[in-house]
């Protein structure tokens, strides 16, 4: 039962450096997120999608890119690391069924140095 | 986003009941739900409330929704040691979920 899968768990990047956050999901979910935890904070919702070809920005899109080719997929990309994207990323996926419960991957710890 | 709102930190003893509460925003939200998170790990779903419900019980944990107050709690009977986590509340709102910050919940052998 893998869920949501997230890759890397931890990665630790240089000032300007560029990476992709890779999730996928085995459920067949619809929807999937991108979210944020700053140490003392809740989740910040980064980009959401609603299907294969659709994404939208969440509360703090800036910095950061999306795709959703296939149901599977979500990757997030930094194209520009900064020390405020040093975070722990998550990212969670749902179906619209009965309490539309999301489910969540391990999370990614990142660090720009 | 949406604004949801709880207290950091509650500190129990085992065996006691932990009351955790939760301010949100949006009336128009579906379902409201605690998430739990261990260290190191994701977040994973407790209980979730449908709207038009006022309280849910599930074993331990029993869910109450003031929808005039927009307050939500969750009541943890008989606390374990291995019920020390972070606590979130959420909504959902048109298929996004926005969060609380967490409450922080140690329990004191």
């Amino acid at each position: 039962n893998a869920g949501v899968t997230q890759t890397p768990k931890f990665r630790i990047l240089k000032i300007g450096q560029s990476m992709t956050l890779q999730c996928t999901q085995d459920m067949n979910h619809n929807y999937m997120y991108w979210y944020r935890q700053d140490p003392g904070m809740g989740l910040k919702l980064i980009y959401y999608s609603v299907g294969a070809g659709i994404t939208d920005k969440g509360e703090v899109p800036n910095g950061y890119n999306v795709s959703r080719s296939t149901t599977e997929d979500f990757p997030l990309r930094l194209e520009l690391a900064a020390p405020s994207q040093t975070s722990v990323y998550f990212c969670a996926s749902s179906s619209p069924s009965l309490g539309q419960e999301a489910f969540f991957g391990q999370g990614t710890r990142l660090t720009v140095v | 986003g949406e604004d949801v709102e709880q207290s950091l930190f509650l500190s129990v003893r085992e065996g006691d009941s932990s009351v955790i509460n939760c301010t949100y925003t949006d009336s128009s939200s579906t379902y409201l739900y605690w998430y739990k998170q261990e260290p190191g790990a994701g977040l994973q779903l407790l209980t979730y409330i449908f709207s038009n419900m006022d309280m849910k019980q599930d074993q331990r944990l029993t869910v109450l929704l003031n929808k005039k107050d927009k307050h939500l709690s969750l009541r943890i009977a008989d606390t374990q040691t291995g019920d020390s986590a972070i606590y979130f509340c959420a909504e959902n709102n048109f298929n996004k979920f926005y969060f609380g910050s967490g409450t922080k919940l140690n329990v004191k052998p």
